[in-house]
């Protein structure tokens, strides 16, 4: 079956350490981009890639970095600069053939920060 | 993107038609309406969009005024598998690609009722 697969799906670090968040694709979509949600609120976007090597912040960036090597995969780190890392993270991709392409998301992956 | 105004919760009772409003007064004329769904700690699902015309797919109908400042979407019969957070969105189409990720609002905590 085609679709986002996020891995894994709870994570957890110590305050400092930066960690990876895994996102992989087999939908053949050239879009993808990384959410995150906090409890209670919807989703803000930290960052987006409309194609291999190139990418763009979103609305919350900061303490956050990517990478897109692949068409298929768009790993997020969530480095010790965030301060409030502790939330819920969603990855989604999209076919750029047509202007109304939908949004595809993963199950998410719940990272927790002590 | 124009903003979108949902009521935060609805109830409806199961085998029950459900149906949900949203506000999107400052719409322009080349913004589409995207609704998706989030069951709790999954990723949002699309269900639907439009542009100017009601649409109907195996999900659910999309009713936009004549104005295109509100919107409906209706589940025709509502099942517990469809209690869920329903966002509304409006977001330009850009052709070619270019796209830059949907916002989404708190939307609406729907439950259906057995």
């Amino acid at each position: 079956d085609g679709g986002i697969t996020q891995s894994p799906k709870y994570l957890f670090r110590k305050e400092g350490q930066n960690v990876t968040l895994s996102c992989e694709q087999n939908l053949n979509h050239d879009a993808m981009y990384w959410y995150r949600q906090d409890p209670g609120q919807g989703l803000r976007l930290i960052y987006y890639s409309q194609i291999v090597n190139d990418f763009q912040k979103g609305d919350i960036a900061e303490g956050y970095s990517v990478s897109r090597e692949k068409k298929e995969s768009f790993p997020l780190t969530v480095t010790s600069a965030q301060k409030n890392p502790t939330a819920f993270y969603l990855c989604a991709s999209s076919s750029q053939l047509r202007e109304y392409s939908p949004l595809h998301f993963g199950n998410g992956t719940r990272l927790t920060v002590t | 993107d124009a903003k979108t105004t949902q009521p935060p919760s609805m109830d409806c009772a199961e085998g029950r038609a459900a149906n949900l409003p949203c506000n999107h007064s400052t719409i322009s004329g080349n913004e589409y309406v995207y609704w998706y769904r989030q069951i709790h700690s999954q990723g949002p699902q699309y269900i639907i969009h439009g542009l100017k015309n009601n649409e109907t797919n195996e999900m659910a109908s999309l009713i936009i005024t004549e104005d295109r400042k509100s919107s409906t979407l209706i589940l025709p019969h509502a099942t517990l598998r469809d209690t869920a957070v329903y966002y509304c969105i409006v977001r330009v189409a850009i052709s070619g690609g270019g796209a830059d990720g949907l916002t989404f609002g708190k939307g609406t905590h729907l439950i259906i009722q057995p």
